[in-house]
């Protein structure tokens, strides 16, 4: 059973738009979350990240924010870039610092 | 700076046959983890290494091991490789920062074929 879900397997964004990338968790211990992008051929690289003590953090054109009441966290880019595309994995670690991944959304920016 | 190096890129095996996964990283990091990528499953993780000397299994130990040969090194080995292990395996590593890992460095991953 997964205990971090992303249900949308795929988005297609226009260029200059925002792109809204979802993750739902059912696992209250988490309390640390990350977004991955993966390019094919590639290892995932680390984008952005979250701990529970906060509710938004941003960096440059990604923000992240979590509602932990609804266990649900969202990565926010704007504007999107046509090299945004990629996979995206959200991610949850617990207190024994074992993370648990998502399916994975594919992103594609139309140009 | 290589960060995570996993060799070999890619592997086919025959049913029955074993093999060692290699993964090495040059950033100090305690912690290490393997990882494999399944279409529609995601990352799901095998095992993993707390710290040098420690292992302990993941969501899907089944049909491997592993060893923490040192701090820098921490192999997979699949003893009797199975069609259903045909997948993309990722090594990881991290290091814990007060209560929180650093986030997950990973390799390029070993595309592994049983046939």
């Amino acid at each position: 059973d997964q205990q971090v879900k992303q249900n949308s397997p795929s988005l297609s964004v226009q260029e200059g738009r925002i792109s809204i990338l979802n993750c739902d968790y059912t696992n209250s211990m988490f309390d640390y979350f990350l977004w991955y992008k993966k390019y094919p051929a590639e290892g995932p690289t680390f984008l952005i990240s979250i701990s529970s003590i906060k509710d938004k953090n941003e960096d440059g054109r990604f923000t992240v924010f979590l509602n932990k009441s609804a266990k649900h966290l969202s990565l926010h880019i704007v504007p999107s870039q046509p090299g945004d595309s990629a996979v995206y994995f959200c991610a949850a670690s617990d207190p024994g610092n074992q993370f648990y991944f998502g399916t994975g959304t594919s992103l594609t920016v139309i140009p | 700076n290589a960060g995570v190096t996993q060799t070999p890129k890619f592997q086919v095996l025959k049913t029955g046959q074993s093999m060692t996964l290699q993964c090495a990283q040059d950033m100090n990091h305690n912690s290490m983890y393997w990882y494999r990528q399944d279409p529609g499953m995601g990352l799901r993780l095998i095992y993993y290494s707390a710290s040098e000397g420690t292992t302990d299994k993941g969501e899907v130990p089944n049909g491997y091991n592993v060893s923490r040969l040192n701090k820098r090194e921490f192999s997979l080995r699949l003893e009797s490789a199975a069609p259903s292990q045909t997948s993309v395996y990722f090594c990881a590593s991290s290091e814990v920062t007060g209560r929180y890992n650093s986030p997950l460095h990973f390799g390029n991953g070993t595309r592994l074929t049983v046939t």
